[in-house]
């Protein structure tokens, strides 16, 4: 079936290192995805999205990687702050109606 | 300036019951959705709206009523809630036409609103 996953649950981090935040997917027909960031109590936030004609896109200290051999979609977070702890979402469209959701990882940052 | 906004934050209600959750954004957006978010499920959409008087099924629609006589608002009804629908409430807009769209509804950001929270004992 379709699926949007998390390798990780839960990533721990010290303030100041770099995280990675990794998603795979099973649906080879998706045309683009998007990274969200959820902070408790609040709703999800658009953090940056990619195409599947993309291979790399890079925001402010971050940066999405899609390899559609392996079906995989990493977000990475440069020079992790304590504002930067949240849970974090990748969702795909498959060029239907709908955008499909992973689980989420939890991101947590140490001082 | 405010956004978007659902009302109310936080509501308990019993089986059987109809609840209305409210959800108004302020950017005239043309597309409305409402999702729910369960732990172990992520988000999933139940309905969504394209404009005004134009509204679709998602992935989870039973149980649900949506309506939306004004662009604005894009009220959420449980006709009879039940405790699977014990959750959170999301409700988010988005602008295909604005100027970093990518050319469908769903190429570009959702605007997502603080959440319901819900309780149905």
């Amino acid at each position: 079936g379709e699926s949007v996953g998390l390798h990780l649950p839960t990533l721990s981090v010290q303030e100041g290192d770099n995280s990675i935040i990794n998603c795979a997917y099973s649906n080879s027909a998706s045309d683009y995805f998007i990274w969200y960031k959820q902070e408790s109590g609040k709703g999800p936030q658009f953090i940056i999205d990619i195409r599947s004609n993309m291979d790399k896109r890079q925001g402010q200290r971050v940066t999405v990687l899609l390899n559609k051999t392996v079906k995989h979609l990493s977000l990475q977070i440069a020079a992790t702050q304590p504002g930067d702890s949240a849970v974090y979402f990748c969702a795909e469209n498959k060029g239907t109606d709908k955008l499909i959701f992973g689980t989420g990882t939890r991101l947590q940052v140490f001082p | 300036d405010a956004g978007i906004t659902q009302s109310p934050r936080y509501k308990i209600t019993e089986t059987g019951r109809q609840v209305t959750l409210m959800c108004h954004q302020t950017w005239s957006h043309s597309y409305m959705f409402w999702y729910r978010q369960d732990l172990g499920h992520g988000l999933r959409l139940i309905y969504y709206s394209a404009a005004a008087d134009i509204t679709d099924k998602g992935e989870v629609p039973d149980g649900y009523v949506v309506s939306r006589s004004k662009t604005e608002n894009f009220p959420l009804t449980l006709e009879s809630a039940t405790r699977s629908q014990t959750s959170v409430y999301f409700c988010a807009s988005s602008d295909p036409f604005g100027a970093t769209s990518g050319g469908t509804y769903l190429d570009n950001e959702q605007f997502f609103g603080p959440g319901t929270r819900l309780t149905v004992l």
